[in-house]
């Protein structure tokens, strides 16, 4: 299994431009979540999902879009890109809600000037 | 809305110290706990996670405890290794995702 992976590693964007930052994992899991994580901070919760389908918003959702057609793919949609976008943004997934683990994506690195 | 606080923010011991590294939360009713290890520019590896009915878990020198009815968890490293410099997150699963602790930074000197 290659677990939780994430395309791009890394990426410039300018000041309104949009893109799209991919997630797939192969672990059929049910659970997917996008979190940002800032210098000095902990992991924050941007877009969830319970299955394909269903989508909701995390703790800081604005400036960002999610959709879910399959169980394997997350995909984030970052519209007119901000300075306060820039951060690293993980993947994750887990089997199902309660008490099993939940495993991370690489990251992606995301700068915007 | 559960906070998630690790104490110190920061540490740095001599290679074969013994160190703990605390946890914190202000929500009781979790599901589980988990304890990651970011390397710099790296993403997030699991270490340890411990059910809500667990009072620890071990793996190789790792000890983690959980104490629901006081919030609170600590990591244990034992003789600790250059090798275990990293930033090492707690977060707390009492829904749909975690809540993160902002990290404890390591730095084991030789």
């Amino acid at each position: 299994n290659a677990g939780v992976t994430q395309t791009p590693k890394f990426r410039i964007l300018k000041i309104g431009q949009s893109m799209t930052l991919q997630c797939a994992q192969d672990m059929n899991h049910n659970y997917m979540y996008w979190y940002r994580q800032d210098p000095g901070m902990g992991l924050k919760l941007i877009y969830y999902s319970v299955g394909a389908g269903i989508t909701d918003k995390g703790e800081v959702p604005n400036g960002y879009n999610v959709s879910r057609s399959t169980t394997e793919d997350f995909p984030l949609r970052l519209e007119l890109a901000a300075p306060s976008q820039t951060s690293v943004y993980f993947c994750a997934s887990r089997r199902g809600q309660g008490d099993n683990e939940q495993f991370f994506g690489p990251g992606t690195r995301l700068t915007v000037l | 809305k559960q906070e998630v606080t690790q104490i110190p923010a920061a540490l740095s011991v001599p290679e074969g110290e013994n160190l703990v590294l605390n946890c914190s939360f202000t929500d009781s009713a979790i599901y589980n706990l988990q304890w990651f290890r970011q390397d710099p520019g790296k993403g997030l590896t699991s270490l340890l996670l411990i059910q809500s009915s667990q009072r620890e878990q071990t793996s190789g020198r790792l000890n983690a405890s959980l104490d629901k009815s006081s919030g609170r968890s600590t990591l244990y490293i034992a003789a600790s290794q250059p090798g275990d410099s990293a930033t090492y997150l707690c977060a707390v699963s009492s829904g749909y995702a975690l809540n993160f602790g902002k990290g404890t930074s390591l730095l084991v000197t030789p």
